[in-house]
């Protein structure tokens, strides 16, 4: 039972536009959620991550949303751009039930931006 | 300052054999996890280590074991390979004293059980 989905295997969006990629999960104990970016031949690296107390947080050009009563979280990269493509890992943890460090990933979404 | 470092980056084993892999945590950081990626899935949750104790363990079988030394650093062993176990296996680290920091992870170790 997949309890983080990444229903999007793959988008693809033009140079400049938004990118949006989203992700469902289904533990309703989970209270910090977590954005990675991975690069073929490389480790995950992290993007930006949001607690559940909060519904948004920025990072220069990332933001996360999340809607805590649709369980949906999602990723906004405004201006996209050709180095961003990569594939994307939506990841959630029960941070105050002590597993701060036992992730949940998604299958991830291949994000290709055209030039 | 380097990152969390895995060796080695590829392996060819074959079934019944047995693998240690091994990560060095980022300079500072006390907490190592060992997540398993199979093709086409996210990585999934095998260890968790802090000061050379297990912390939490994934849904993986008995044949997965892992240590931590005090140095920080970090293996994870296999036994009994299988074909199924073939995937890249990504080692993390943390910083345990700031609550908000995320894990980082190595390249991994992309393993092939033929």
């Amino acid at each position: 039972d997949q309890q983080v989905k990444q229903n999007s295997p793959s988008l693809s969006v033009q140079e400049g536009r938004i990118s949006i990629l989203n992700c469902d999960y289904t533990n309703s104990m989970f209270d910090y959620f977590l954005w990675y970016k991975k690069y073929p031949a490389e480790g995950p690296t992290f993007l930006i991550s949001i607690s559940s107390i909060k519904d948004k947080n920025e990072d220069g050009r990332f933001t996360v949303f999340l809607n805590k009563s649709a369980k949906h979280l999602s990723l906004h990269i405004v201006p996209s751009q050709p180095g961003d493509s990569a594939v994307y890992f939506c990841a959630a943890s029960w941070r105050s039930g002590g597993s701060n460090y036992k992730l949940t990933f998604g299958k991830g979404t291949l994000l290709t931006v055209n030039p | 300052d380097a990152g969390v470092t895995q060796s080695p980056t590829h392996l060819i084993k074959t079934r019944g054999q047995h693998v240690t892999l091994r990560c060095s945590p980022i300079s500072g950081h006390k907490s190592v996890s060992w997540y398993q990626q199979v093709l086409g899935q996210g990585p999934q949750f095998i260890f968790q280590y802090y000061e050379k104790e297990e912390r939490g363990r994934g849904n993986f079988p008995d044949r997965f074991s892992a240590r931590q030394f005090p140095n920080y650093s970090s293996e994870l062993n296999v036994n009994a390979l299988l074909l199924g176990d073939s995937a890249l296996y990504l080692c993390a680290s943390v910083d345990s004293q700031d609550y908000n920091s995320p894990l980082h992870f190595g390249n991994g170790t992309r393993l092939t059980v033929t």
